[in-house]
């Protein structure tokens, strides 16, 4: 079965510092990736996603993302963090059979002033 | 403007209780899931669907039950067999193939 492993279920950045979060996923054929991110109490939205093309995927708020295929992993990166940052961050992968998700546990970013 | 629509937004049960999350949707999507999210674990699949009076069990099935009627609509039930129901549901939806899923606000469900 397909998993998603997201290193670091929380994560603390100072305001205008680098932003990483980590994605490994285990796929036996090309994958199709997504980052999504939670405000609390809400559903998630959608920051990026990788189908095909281009490695280096760009999102919404600055947020992009490169597939590695050598290193079975998907990072999640934003050069200057912003106190709006601050959220819950989720991998996913689509199946190999196409009809569902896998998501990663979630990391919770905290943006420090 | 198209979307997904979970409610209620906030629900209350008591023990021994059967109750039924609604989530609707005007996106005119095939395909249909329903995730449970509790803190540190993710997000569950519990039931999807591919198409209208079809669906299938995902990883976390006992104790839910589900209906697809309509294209747009997808209840879940949460019956009094589950065990521990206190948790966000969130319903989501897609097109056919690779594409995104679309989610909803969520339901957060609290049995007292």
């Amino acid at each position: 079965a397909q998993s998603v492993t997201q290193l670091g279920s929380h994560v603390s950045v100072s305001e205008g510092a680098l932003v990483l979060l980590r994605c490994n996923y285990s796929s036996s054929v090309p994958p199709y990736l997504f980052w999504y991110v939670q405000y609390p109490n809400q559903g998630l939205q959608l920051l990026l996603k990788y189908t095909t093309g281009a490695t280096l995927v760009k999102g919404i708020n600055g947020f992009e993302a490169e597939f590695k295929k050598s290193e079975t992993s998907f990072h999640l990166t934003k050069p200057s963090a912003h106190m709006s940052d601050a959220a819950e961050y989720f991998c996913a992968v689509r199946s190999l059979s196409g009809q569902n998700f896998v998501f990663g546990p979630g990391t919770r970013l905290s943006v420090l002033p | 403007d198209g979307g997904i629509t979970q409610s209620p937004k906030y629900l209350f049960r008591k023990e021994g209780q059967n109750v039924t999350l609604s989530c609707e949707q005007n996106l005119n999507h095939d395909a249909m899931y329903w995730y449970r999210q509790d803190p540190g674990q993710g997000l569950r699949l519990i039931y999807y669907s591919q198409i209208v009076n079809d669906f299938q069990k995902g990883d976390i099935a006992e104790g839910y039950s589900v209906s697809r009627e309509k294209k747009e609509s997808f209840p879940l039930t949460v019956t009094s067999a589950q065990k521990n129901p206190t948790a966000f549901y969130l319903c989501a939806s897609s097109k056919q193939g690779n594409t995104e899923a679309f989610f909803g606000q969520g339901t957060r469900l609290t049995v007292v």
